[in-house]
């Protein structure tokens, strides 16, 4: 059974912080994503990886940064954790000749 | 770039009736990919449907099918025979064939199923 995990599924930040969400997938998928999702907003995405150490910015970068050093492992960083960044996250992998993207099961971050 | 758009934030059916959820895209493209995921409570998201946009005939899966309407840029969603488990959240997503393979989304229909 295809899998992406992500670390945590609900976390609680003070503002300030720096912040890790860290997704793992099983499927030896070359594109890794981090998207956010609010009410109303859908899901945005804040940054791809199409390779180990590659990644592009996506629609809503600013506040966070990425780090992929392994194939399997996509990481989405808050430098400084403001309350505008208490949201859904979800991460997403898919493989190269493939269509279809896999979800994690979100990791729902509150930041105070 | 590509948008996605979801007019009907909300939508509800009686069980076991017909329903259809909206979606419209602007592209420039003329080969991508369109697919309907469905969120349920649990968060996870699970992929109901996809098509290629070359494709004439339109994609069906079960009690779920779309109307792909390339000229009007429309893909709608039918969900025939609803039943309670069909109760989520319904996203529209567009994905180019070529250059990187993101998902661009719509905003979402949250569906209910009035038993």
């Amino acid at each position: 059974d295809v899998k992406v995990t992500q670390s945590s599924r609900y976390l609680v930040k003070r503002t300030g912080e720096k912040v890790f969400l860290e997704c793992v997938q099983d499927m030896d998928h070359e594109n890794m994503f981090w998207y956010r999702q609010d009410p109303g907003l859908g899901l945005r995405l804040i940054y791809f990886s199409y390779d180990v150490k590659m990644k592009e910015k996506g629609d809503i970068p600013e506040g966070y940064s990425v780090s992929r050093e392994k194939k399997e492992r996509f990481s989405l960083i808050l430098e400084s954790a403001s309350t505008n960044q208490t949201s859904m996250y979800l991460c997403a992998s898919s493989g190269r000749m493939n269509t279809e993207a896999f979800f994690g099961q979100g990791t729902r971050l509150t930041v105070v | 770039a590509q948008t996605v758009t979801q007019s009907q934030p909300e939508m509800s059916v009686q069980e076991a009736e017909t329903v259809t959820l909206s979606c419209t895209y602007d592209t420039s493209e003329s080969d991508y990919y369109l697919f309907w995921y469905k969120q349920p409570p649990s968060r996870q998201m699970i992929l109901v449907i996809r098509q290629e946009a070359y494709k004439q005939q339109n994609a069906t899966e079960n009690r779920f099918s779309v109307n792909f309407q390339k000229a009007a840029k429309s893909f709608s969603l039918k969900i025939s025979d609803s039943q309670l488990g069909d109760a989520a959240m319904y996203f529209c997503a567009y994905r180019s064939s070529v250059g990187n393979e993101k998902l661009t989304f719509g905003t979402g229909t949250r569906l209910t199923i009035i038993p």
